[in-house]
């Protein structure tokens, strides 16, 4: 298995943009992760789905971010319009079952906003 | 809400040597506790998951134990190597969702 893929690896856009990360998940993972992390925070959860349906939203900073899963096997991160504050690195994760199960991480987005 | 603890933030130590590290979580109702490593610029590499029924965990020269009267936890490494050089964090949940909450790592450096 190629284990989760992110794209674009990085990302550089001006503010007021809008964003839009994405995420394949390890084939047959029943659960979705979107993370950020930055130094002053370090690794905060924004959102997790189970079978494309999310769970728990708590973490999404505001209105301007908002996550999909239109299918099994690929997830978005859309933020609009960004803003310098929103750059950091942004995570997927995805494991098999829910609590109790590894979650296995992509390489990230860094994401700069000017 | 639920905090992790790790302290020192950062860590340096010659080669060989044996160490611990420890991270400690503010409610001690730790359902399933794992150990990451990342890499500078890489994402996170899942090292050694204690589930709920467990107390520790084993791979390699890594050992992990899980004190849920305390809320501690700790990764030993043994006979630390130069590739061991990373930082190293520690996540919880309380068995009640699937959330894990972080800790800020431990970034060590194994000196040749």
């Amino acid at each position: 298995d190629a284990g989760v893929i992110q794209s674009p690896r990085h990302e550089v856009t001006e503010m007021g943009q809008e964003v839009t990360l994405r995420c394949k998940p390890i084939s047959g993972h029943d659960y979705l992760f979107w993370y950020r992390q930055t130094m002053m925070r370090g690794l905060e959860l924004l959102i997790y789905f189970n079978n494309n349906v999310p769970i728990d939203d708590s973490g999404m900073p505001e209105d301007r971010f908002s996550a999909k899963m239109p299918n099994a096997s690929f997830s978005t991160l859309k933020i609009q319009p960004s803003e310098p504050r929103d750059s950091a690195v942004y995570f997927c994760a995805s494991s098999l079952f829910g609590g109790g199960n590894e979650q296995f991480f992509g390489p990230g987005t860094r994401l700069t906003v000017l | 809400k639920q905090e992790v603890t790790q302290i020192p933030a950062a860590l340096s130590v010659p080669e060989g040597e044996n160490l611990v590290l420890n991270c400690s979580f503010t409610d001690s109702a730790i359902y399933n506790l794992q150990w990451f490593r990342q890499d500078p610029g890489k994402g996170l590499t899942s090292l050694l998951l204690i589930q709920s029924s467990q107390r520790e965990q084993t791979s390699g020269r890594l050992n992990a134990s899980l004190d849920k009267s305390s809320g501690r936890s700790t990764l030993y490494i043994a006979a630390s190597q130069p590739g061991d050089s990373a930082t190293y964090l520690c996540a919880g949940d309380t068995g009640a969702n699937s959330k894990l909450t972080f800790g800020k790592g431990i970034t060590l450096s194994v000196r040749p």
